[in-house]
C-alpha cells in the first residue's frame, strides 16, 4: 500500500493568512494526489484532484501543487469557513489511501 | 443536483453483517459513466477507503477487509450497496458513500454503524 503523510498535523492561523499545508507519500504517484476539506459532523468535500486542479465552486483561495512524491495544498488569505480537517489523498493505485489528516483553526 | 444518502442498521452485534444502501439520484447509474466507492471513519479518526464497483460491475477491495467485503449495484433502485461480514468493534465507525473511483466529487452524508453486544 501506497502511505500517506501529513504536516503539520495541526496549525493555528489567523484570517488572512497565508497556510500551507505538505502532503507526502511512500513512492511516486505523480500527480494522482487530491486533497479533500471536512468540517465536523459532515462529510468531506472534494477542494482539489490531479493535485493541481480546483473542483468546480472551490475558491480561487485554494491551490495545490506537487507531482511524485510531495505536495502542496495552499490557503491563501484564511478565511473563517477554512477552519477544518484537511486530507491528502492518492489515486495512483489501490488501496486509495488517505494522509491522517491536517487540522486548520484560528489563533 | 446529484444526491447520496446512505442507510441501514446503525446497530450491529459482533460477528453480524453490516448492511448498508446508499441511495443515488439526481444522477443515473445505469448511465455507466460512473464508479461509486464507499470509505468510512472510525470516530475521531481518519478516512478508510473501502472499495468501489466500476461502471462495468467490476469490483476492486481493500485487501485488509477483502474476504469480508461485498460491493453491489442495483440499477433499477439506483442503490449502490455495501456488506461487510464478521464484525468486530473495530468496525464501528460512519460509513460514507462516495461517486468516482479516481477522486470523491460527491459524497453522502454518511451513517455511524456501531459494533456492540
Amino acid at each position: 500500500d501506497i502511505q500517506m503523510t501529513q504536516s503539520p498535523s495541526s496549525l493555528s492561523a489567523s484570517e488572512g493568512d497565508r497556510v500551507t499545508i505538505t502532503c507526502r507519500s511512500s513512492q511516486n504517484i505523480g500527480t494522482f494526489l487530491n486533497w479533500y476539506r471536512q468540517k465536523p459532523g459532515k462529510a468531506p468535500e472534494l477542494l482539489i484532484y490531479t493535485a493541481s486542479i480546483l473542483q468546480s465552486g472551490v475558491p480561487s483561495r485554494l491551490s495545490g501543487s506537487g507531482s511524485g512524491t510531495d505536495f502542496t495544498l495552499t490557503i491563501n488569505s484564511l478565511q473563517v469557513e477554512d477552519c477544518a480537517t484537511y486530507y491528502c489523498q492518492q489515486s495512483h493505485s489501490t488501496p486509495r489511501t488517505f494522509g491522517p489528516g491536517t487540522r486548520v483553526d484560528f489563533k | 443536483q446529484l444526491q447520496l444518502q446512505e442507510s441501514g442498521s446503525r446497530l450491529v452485534k459482533p460477528s453480524q453483517t453490516l448492511s448498508l444502501t446508499c441511495a443515488v439520484s439526481g444522477d443515473s447509474i445505469s448511465s455507466g459513466s460512473h464508479s461509486w466507492t464507499w470509505i468510512r471513519q472510525p470516530p475521531g479518526k481518519g478516512l478508510e477507503w473501502i472499495g468501489y464497483i466500476y461502471h462495468s460491475g467490476n469490483t476492486y477491495y481493500n485487501p485488509s477487509l477483502n474476504s469480508r467485503v461485498s460491493i453491489s449495484v442495483d440499477m433499477s433502485k439506483s442503490h449502490i450497496s455495501l456488506n461487510l461480514t464478521s464484525l468486530t468493534a473495530a468496525d464501528t465507525a460512519v460509513y460514507f458513500c462516495a461517486r468516482g473511483r479516481l477522486y470523491f466529487d460527491h459524497w453522502g452524508q454518511g451513517i455511524l454503524v456501531s459494533v456492540s453486544s
